[in-house]
Order: structure tokens, then C-alpha cells, then sequence
């Protein structure tokens, strides 16, 4: 079956542009997780939803970052005024459970991120 | 210091190896364990689970001590295709849910 998508697979901004990262998640899934990855590190966390509501955004690095899942489906991470240290993988991951229940349910499920280059 | 700490890596071994991976994590909250593989520019997959008693799919095998907060990777005959980064996962409870924190991963170079 179809799998986590974005788009676009890379975008090139310059500095101060405003830019807006689609996730497709697997369909039915009730979780959705955004994360940033610099160049070497592990995928830093950004923000969560349980279907349209987002439960934690604590991760967000400015308010120039803004998320959204109106409809419990498809979100959109939408970063303002762009600057280079913006530039990273945007990861987005989903997962059929809500984090609060354990189990097999929980497995989050990577799209392929779209990598961000500021200029 | 950072939730999650991995080997910083690279490790370059030969085919047929066996290579370990550590991995310490400072929240002795944290619930559950994983070991994820990420290739070069794709997304990280899910390689296993990591429980308490170990356990092994095939050539891997992983161990978690919860005492000292520790886990564990091993290959075992190691491939040319098992090079990657291999990311050390934690489930940490956060706010009334569960948040996964990644180390920076280990990358491993298999060669012939």
C-alpha cells in the first residue's frame, strides 16, 4: 500500500522566502509527526497531531514555524521568513495509534522529507 | 548533555564482521526501545524493537539494560548492504503521550 509522502522532495528559498512542506500520511493513521534533521544529527522532534489537533509544538524552533492538520489528513509545515539555519531534512512520520497507547500501533512510519536549502 | 547518546561512529569493517553499537539515554521514564536504519538521503525504517530479555531477528541482535540505561546493537556477518546510519530510539513519555527521541546515529561502512 501507498506509504508517507511529501512534497516537494526539495526546495531551494531564499533567505526570507515563505515556504510550505506537504505530508501525505498513510491513510487512517490517527498520529502525525513532524521532524527536522540537520546534516549528521538524528531527526529532532517539531511538533505532534492526534487526527486535527495538534497536541504539541513544542518542538518548533520559532514562531516563524507554523503546522497545521485541518482535516486530520493532510498537514502542511509552513516556515516564515526563511533563514539558513532553516535549512535541514523535514521529516514527517506517521503512525496508526495515538502515542498514549502502546503497542504495535505505535510504529511511526517516515516519509521520504524534503530537504530545504536557504539561501 | 543530550537524551539520547550514540558511538559518534564511523565504523568501517570488513564483510563477515561482527560489530557493536551502543547507546545511553537519561530519561529512566523512557518506555520503549528501538534501533532504526537510515540510508544515505532516505527516511529512517524501523530495523527492531528493543526488550528488556534481548532479542535477535537473524543476523541482529539487540539488548537493553534498563538499569544502567544502556542498549545495545550487534551484527553479526556483517553485508556490504548493512552499510547505513543506525539511530538509537527512545519513547519517553511527554506531556500525556509518548515523543521518540533519536540519537545522532552511528554510521557503519561495510566494505569487501
Amino acid at each position: 500500500g501507498a506509504g508517507v509522502s511529501q512534497s516537494p522532495r526539495y526546495k531551494v528559498a531564499k533567505r526570507g522566502q515563505d515556504v510550505a512542506l506537504r505530508c501525505d500520511p498513510i491513510s487512517g493513521h490517527v498520529s502525525l509527526f513532524w521532524y527536522q534533521q540537520a546534516l549528521g544529527q538524528g531527526p529532532e522532534f517539531l511538533t505532534y497531531f492526534q487526527n486535527e489537533a495538534q497536541l504539541d509544538k513544542s518542538g518548533l524552533p520559532s514562531d516563524r514555524f507554523f503546522a497545521e492538520r485541518p482535516e486530520g489528513s493532510v498537514s502542511t509545515l509552513k516556515i516564515q521568513r526563511t533563514q539558513q539555519e532553516d535549512s535541514a531534512v523535514y521529516l514527517c512520520a506517521s503512525s496508526l495509534a495515538p502515542t498514549s497507547l502502546a503497542g504495535a500501533g505505535n510504529t511511526q512510519y517516515f516519509g521520504p522529507g524534503t530537504r530545504l536549502t536557504v539561501l | 548533555r543530550k537524551e539520547v547518546e550514540q558511538d559518534p561512529g564511523p565504523f568501517n569493517v570488513p564483510e563477515g564482521a561482527t560489530v557493536a553499537f551502543n547507546c545511553t539515554y537519561s530519561n529512566s521514564a523512557s518506555q520503549s526501545f528501538f534501533w532504526y536504519r537510515q540510508d544515505c538521503r532516505k527516511e529512517p525504517k524501523l530495523l527492531m524493537s528493543v526488550y528488556s530479555s534481548g532479542n535477535e531477528d537473524g543476523r541482529f541482535t539487540a539488548q537493553l539494560n534498563r538499569a544502567s540505561q544502556y542498549i545495545s546493537l550487534l551484527i553479526r556477518d556483517s553485508k556490504l548492504s548493512d552499510s547505513a546510519t543506525y539511530l538509537c530510539v527512545v519513547n519517553t513519555p511527554s506531556g500525556g503521550y509518548n515523543k521518540l527521541i533519536f540519537g545522532a546515529g552511528t554510521r557503519l561502512a561495510v566494505h569487501p
